[in-house]
C-alpha cells in the first residue's frame, strides 16, 4: 500500500490558518486522500477527502497537488478545540480492503490561545 | 450523520477475567465492522475485520483466541477479551462505513479504555 508522510507536529496560534501537508509520493491512480483526526481520549473524526481537484467542507479545505504527489489540509480559522493528531491516509477505491485503514503517526497539531 | 457507538468507554478488569466490548452503528447498517487498538502515545493499529455472518478476519500477530469477535447483527459486533493480562490494557476503538460507496468516510466510536490490573 501507499504510505504517506507527515511531520510529527505542528504549532499556530488561536484564529490564524494551519496547513497541514502530506507526501504520498507512492499514490497510485486509484487512491483517494482521506484525512481523519483524533482529539484527545476519542476515536478518530471524517475530516475531508479527494481524489484530484481540491474541495471545501464545512471543517476544511483539502489542496491536491497536481502530480497527486502531496495533499495539504487547510484549517482556516484555528481554534482550541483543533487541537488533535491529523491523520493523512490513502484508500483505494477499487480494493475491498480500502476500508482497513492504516494510520501513520500522523501531525500533532497544537493551537496557542 | 452516521454515528459508531461503543460500550463501554472504559472498564477495569482483573487479570486473568474476560471483557466484552460493544460497537452499535445507530443509524445504518454495517455488514463489516473493524478493530483496531491503540497504545498509549502510538497510532491505531487494525486488529481484525468483523464480518456480519460470518467469520472475522484477523491481522497478523493478532490472537483470534484470545480476541473473540462476534457481528449476529448488521448493527452491533462484539469484541470479547479472553483472559486479559495487563499488556492488554489499551484504547480499543471500532469503525464502520456508512455509505455505499467505495469511498464513504469511514465512523468511528469513541473507544473503550481496557485497564487490566
Amino acid at each position: 500500500d501507499a504510505k504517506t508522510t507527515q511531520p510529527n507536529s505542528m504549532e499556530s496560534n488561536e484564529e490564524e490558518p494551519v496547513h497541514l501537508p502530506c507526501n504520498h509520493s507512492t499514490i497510485s491512480g486509484t487512491d483517494y486522500i482521506h484525512w481523519y483526526r483524533q482529539l484527545p481520549s476519542q476515536g478518530p473524526e471524517y475530516v475531508i477527502h479527494g481524489l484530484t481537484s481540491n474541495v471545501n467542507n464545512r471543517m476544511a479545505s483539502l489542496a491536491i497537488a497536481e502530480d497527486r504527489k502531496s495533499s495539504t489540509l487547510i484549517l482556516h480559522r484555528a481554534t482550541l478545540r483543533d487541537a488533535a493528531v491529523y491523520y493523512c491516509i490513502l484508500r483505494d477505491r477499487k480494493k475491498s480492503s480500502g476500508d482497513k485503514l492504516t494510520f501513520g503517526t500522523g501531525t500533532r497539531l497544537a493551537v496557542r490561545p | 450523520g452516521a454515528v459508531v457507538s461503543q460500550h463501554p468507554s472504559w472498564v477495569i478488569c482483573k487479570s486473568g477475567t474476560s471483557v466484552k466490548i460493544e460497537c452499535r452503528s445507530l443509524d445504518f447498517q454495517a455488514t463489516t465492522m473493524f478493530w483496531y487498538r491503540q497504545f498509549p502515545k502510538q497510532s491505531l493499529m487494525l486488529m481484525a475485520t468483523s464480518n456480519e455472518g460470518s467469520k472475522a478476519t484477523y491481522e497478523q500477530g493478532v490472537e483470534k483466541d484470545k480476541f473473540l469477535i462476534n457481528h449476529a447483527s448488521l448493527t452491533l459486533s462484539t469484541l470479547t477479551v479472553t483472559s486479559a493480562h495487563p499488556e492488554d490494557s489499551s484504547f480499543y476503538i471500532c469503525s464502520a462505513r456508512s455509505g455505499p460507496e467505495a469511498n464513504s468516510p469511514l465512523h468511528f466510536g469513541n473507544g473503550t479504555r481496557l485497564t487490566v490490573t
